[in-house]
């Protein structure tokens, strides 16, 4: 059973620092891999989705990398700013159709 | 284009009673889910479909039934509430299980039972 690990659960770090966010999985055969964000309260936003051939995903202030062998992506946010305070989730999708398999989440807070 | 909608976005039931959550999605998407969102927790799927009048269970379909008669929506339905549904439930859908262009998620339905 494909289980995905995100540390660290918490962060908090002054406005205009570049941050990492990490994400692990245990089956390294997967399809895709999608970063999320998750304001309080509200839906899902997907942020960058990485397939299976690629290394990597740019989006703005945002780079996500995918190391299918490793079993692991990170997510890179340059120039942090009080509106990227949300919580961000990893998923992963695997070759059936049984949809994504999440983890629990990195709680981000950016002080002004 | 609206996406993925769900209703209601609030729903305080009572233990025994009964109700059905909406999601109903406008990009022709073939498969569609539900997850379940516990504080704390990361989602965990309830149900899923890979389209019309085919369903199946995810990790936790107790106390969950679904059905699927047209592309476009795809109900949740609770029977017998209990204290352990209490949570946001979230439906989303994309054209394939391992589609390149990802899931597209609704806004949730926020449930409490009491």
């Amino acid at each position: 059973k494909q289980e995905v690990t995100q540390i660290p659960a918490a962060l908090s770090v002054p406005e205009g620092e570049n941050l990492v966010l990490n994400c692990s999985f245990t089956d390294s055969a997967i399809y895709n891999l999608q970063w999320f964000r998750q304001d309080p309260g509200k839906g899902l936003t997907s942020l960058l989705l990485i397939q299976s051939s690629q290394r990597e995903q740019t989006s703005g202030r945002l780079n996500a990398s995918l190391d299918k062998s490793s079993g692991r992506s990170t997510l890179y946010i340059a120039a942090s700013q009080p509106g990227d305070s949300a919580t961000y989730l990893c998923a992963v999708i695997g070759g059936g159709a049984d949809g994504l398999t999440f983890g629990k989440g990195t709680h981000l807070i950016i002080q002004p | 284009n609206a996406g993925v909608t769900q209703t209601p976005k609030f729903r305080i039931l009572k233990i025994g009673q009964s109700m059905t959550l909406q999601c109903t999605q406008d990009m022709n998407h073939n498969y569609m889910y539900w997850y379940r969102q516990d504080p704390g927790m990361g989602l965990k799927l309830i149900y899923y479909s890979v389209g019309a009048g085919i369903t199946d269970k995810g990790e936790v379909p107790n106390g969950y039934n679904v059905s699927r008669s047209t592309t476009e929506d795809f109900p949740l339905r609770l029977e017998l509430a209990a204290p352990s549904q209490t949570s946001v439930y979230f439906c989303a859908s994309s054209p394939l299980g391992n589609s390149n262009y990802g899931y597209t998620f609704g806004s949730g339905t926020r449930l409490t039972v009491v």
